[in-house]
C-alpha cells in the first residue's frame, strides 16, 4: 500500500493563531487527498477532498475560509486551520487513494491539534 | 442516508477466545466496504476491502465477510498485539471517481492474555 506522512504529529497553539498540517505521499503520485477529522471516541468524518492543481471540495458544514486546503503538487497536500478556537482542536488525518475502482485509502499518522 | 452501524462499541476477551465484529451499513449502492485497524494515536491501518456480498478475505488471524446488509470480521484466537479499535468503513457510487469513505465509529477490542 501507500505510504503517507504527516507533519507535525502534534502542535498546541493559542487561539486565535493560524496552524499548517502537511500530508505527503511518500512512494506514489496523488490526484486525490482527502482530509479527515476525528473528535475522540468518535468516528472519522470527511473535511474535504483535495484535488492536485484544483480548488478542494468541503464537505458540508466545514467552512472552507477557516480550514484552508492547498494541493500543490502530486505528492503534497496542505491543511491551514485558521484563527484556530479551542473547539477546532482534534485529530486531523490525510489519506490517499491508489488507482481506480472501489478507492482503497491509506491514511497518514495523524496530527493531534490542541488550541489553547 | 447513507450509514454505518458497529456493534459492540466495545469488547473484552480473553487471549485465545475467538469472537466476531459486527458492521451494518445502509448506501445507495456500495462501491465497496473496507476495514481498518486504528491504534491509540495513530492513523488507520488498511486490513481488507469487500466489493461483493458473498465475498470473503483473510489476514493472520482476520476473516472478514460481507453480506447484503453487513460485514463480519472475525477474530481467530486472538492474542493482545490485536488489541486495538477496528474500523469499517463504507464507498458509495457516485456520479464521480475518487469519492470519500463513510466511517462507523469502531469496536475497541481489548485481548488479555
Amino acid at each position: 500500500g501507500a505510504v503517507v506522512s504527516q507533519h507535525p504529529s502534534r502542535v498546541i497553539c493559542k487561539s486565535g493563531t493560524s496552524v499548517k498540517i502537511e500530508c505527503r505521499s511518500l512512494d506514489f503520485q496523488a490526484t486525490t487527498m482527502f482530509w479527515y477529522r476525528q473528535f475522540p471516541k468518535q468516528s472519522l468524518m470527511l473535511m474535504a477532498t483535495s484535488n492536485e492543481g484544483s480548488k478542494a471540495t468541503y464537505e458540508q458544514g466545514v467552512e472552507k475560509d477557516k480550514f484552508l486546503i492547498n494541493h500543490a503538487s502530486l505528492t503534497l497536500s496542505t491543511l491551514t486551520v485558521t484563527s484556530a478556537h479551542p473547539e477546532d482542536s482534534s485529530f486531523y488525518i490525510c489519506s490517499v487513494t491508489v488507482g481506480l475502482g472501489p478507492d482503497t485509502q491509506y491514511f497518514g499518522p495523524g496530527t493531534r491539534l490542541t488550541v489553547l | 442516508e447513507d450509514q454505518v452501524t458497529q456493534s459492540p462499541e466495545a469488547l473484552r476477551l480473553q487471549e485465545g477466545e475467538s469472537s466476531s465484529l459486527n458492521c451494518s451499513y445502509t448506501v445507495s449502492g456500495l462501491r465497496g466496504l473496507f476495514w481498518y485497524r486504528q491504534d491509540p494515536g495513530k492513523g488507520p491501518e488498511f486490513l481488507f476491502t469487500l466489493y461483493s456480498a458473498g465475498e470473503e478475505k483473510e489476514k493472520e488471524r482476520l476473516k472478514a465477510t460481507l453480506t447484503k446488509k453487513e460485514s463480519f470480521l472475525h477474530i481467530t484466537a486472538p492474542k493482545p498485539e490485536d488489541s486495538a479499535t477496528y474500523l469499517c468503513a463504507v464507498q458509495a457510487w457516485l456520479n464521480q471517481a475518487g469519492t470519500a469513505l463513510i466511517f462507523g465509529k469502531g469496536t475497541t477490542l481489548s485481548v488479555s492474555s
